[in-house]
């Protein structure tokens, strides 16, 4: 069985930083294929994803937000942490890690998220 | 603007079978595969389908899908209230490098 959780700010103030920890089990970094995506959700709005880390440390970012995010991951602790600059009140989304078992593929699975305002 | 297109909106009556579609290009759904989420109002997103046609376990039977060329589309048959919620597809594209969303459809069960 694969858990997820997101851990991190609920609130931030505009031009900090966010930094999020994802630490999940039943599934391994270690594993090929495996990878650790970033999605997040405006309030009523769709999906949008925002980045992904693979097994290997290859690592790919949404072409529109890539000079603001970085994906790193602690294989041994089962953790991948996610970083944006520069945040904006736009920013403020619900943001969900979602791991992959492939590379070049959507999620297949999701943590519960965690919502993040941005508001000073 | 999403890079995947989807009706903003769907509705059918309990038992009827319906279907979703969704659009893309020759480089995300027509050279890799598609999945489809369920969000009930919320709630995280739920993998419905993935690899275009595969469900998880507990995925319901009544929810299948398929690809054709650069377009996809999901059935659900045996229309259920518990069915409502938005549905969205996604795959990966080669031009942008990372997975492409569509606008997300939102089912209404009457």
């Amino acid at each position: 069985q694969i858990t997820l959780k997101e851990s991190g700010p609920t609130l931030v103030k505009p031009r900090q930083t966010l930094t999020l920890t994802c630490t999940f089990s039943g599934v391994s970094m270690s594993t090929r294929g495996v990878g650790v995506g970033w999605i997040r959700q405006p309030p009523g709005k769709a999906l949008e994803w925002l980045a992904v880390i693979y097994w290997n440390d290859d690592k790919r970012y949404s072409p529109s937000l890539k000079n603001r995010l970085t994906v790193t991951k602690d294989t041994s602790n089962n953790q991948v942490v996610f970083t944006m600059t520069n945040m904006d009140p736009e920013d403020t989304a619900t943001y969900y890690c979602a791991p992959s078992t492939d590379i070049w593929v959507p999620p297949r699975y999701w943590g519960q998220g965690t919502l993040v305002t941005v508001s000073s | 603007q999403s890079v995947l297109t989807q009706p903003p909106s769907a509705s059918g009556t309990p038992g009827q079978r319906l279907t979703i579609s969704c659009s893309g290009g020759s480089s995300n759904i027509g050279s890799n595969t598609v999945s489809w989420f369920q969000q009930v109002p919320g709630t995280a997103p739920k993998t419905l389908i993935y690899s275009n046609n595969q469900r998880p376990s507990g995925v319901p039977d009544r929810f299948s899908a398929s690809k054709s060329g650069t377009s996809a589309s999901l059935a659900i048959s045996g229309l259920q209230s518990e069915d409502e919620g938005d549905y969205y597809c996604a795959a990966w594209d080669d031009s942008l490098n990372g997975v492409v969303f569509g606008g997300g459809t939102k089912l209404t069960v009457l």
